[in-house]
């Protein structure tokens, strides 16, 4: 499978612990992104990189969320101190630069349970 | 900053219907438009997209969509839809320049009776 991997694909954890999710893009794809989607809602924007470097950030982002892409492959996604409103789908995305080709490619999502 | 609205949150239709879904986005400047949908139980798929040239752009699976820029608009049509079209549809923007971030709306949930 050429696809966006996400692990785990479930997660429940209790409020106040720490989680991790991982993201494997698309080899070829040097963009990534992270989005969170609550039920009725569409996917929102929370960090971008661009190989291995952070670009941009949303104000969703708290500073309990930290990722990381290092070497500009896999990325990873925490959640420091987890909160009830945490609770929500998170999903990976990788893209080439724009071009003719341009579109994300998603992953099938991290659901993340706080109880 | 940018934001789209899906205006139609659940429609119902029978086999064969014609479907058209809104889209309407708020962005000042030049922009792409994507439509993706979601199968149950699967991931975010890309129906179609719009970036320049013919505002007419057709997708998969029959789906097209029509830009028109003076009403801020990138309806999905499909003339005639199969159960299998049962899903979940968001629309989304993204402006030309500067940032990379997918604006998506709230989705609608398309629901196909046979």
């Amino acid at each position: 499978d050429t696809g966006v991997s996400q692990d785990p694909r479930h997660k429940i954890t209790k409020r106040g612990q720490n989680v991790t999710f991982r993201c494997d893009p698309i080899s070829e794809h040097n963009r990534l992104y992270w989005y969170r989607q609550t039920l009725g809602q569409g996917p929102e924007f929370l960090t971008y990189f661009q190989n291995e470097a952070q670009l941009e950030k949303s104000r969703l982002l708290s500073d309990r969320f930290s990722a990381e892409r290092p070497k500009g492959s896999f990325s990873t996604l925490e959640i420091q101190r987890t909160e009830q409103g945490d609770s929500a789908m998170y999903l990976c995305a990788s893209s080439l630069e724009q071009g003719k080709n341009y579109g994300y490619t998603f992953g099938s999502g991290t659901r993340l349970t706080v109880v | 900053a940018q934001s789209v609205s899906q205006h139609n949150h659940h429609v119902i239709l029978s086999e064969a219907a014609s479907l058209e879904l809104g889209c309407n986005y708020s962005y000042g400047g030049t922009v792409n438009l994507f439509w993706y949908v979601q199968y149950p139980g699967q991931h975010l798929q890309l129906l179609l997209k719009y970036f320049s040239g013919d505002p007419l752009v057709k997708g998969i699976k029959g789906f097209e969509a029509e830009f028109i820029k003076s009403k801020f608009s990138f309806n999905l049509r499909k003339p005639s839809v199969q159960w299998s079209d049962t899903a979940e549809y968001f629309c989304a923007v993204k402006s030309n320049f500067g940032n990379e971030k997918l604006t998506f709306g709230t989705g609608t949930r398309l629901t196909i009776i046979p």
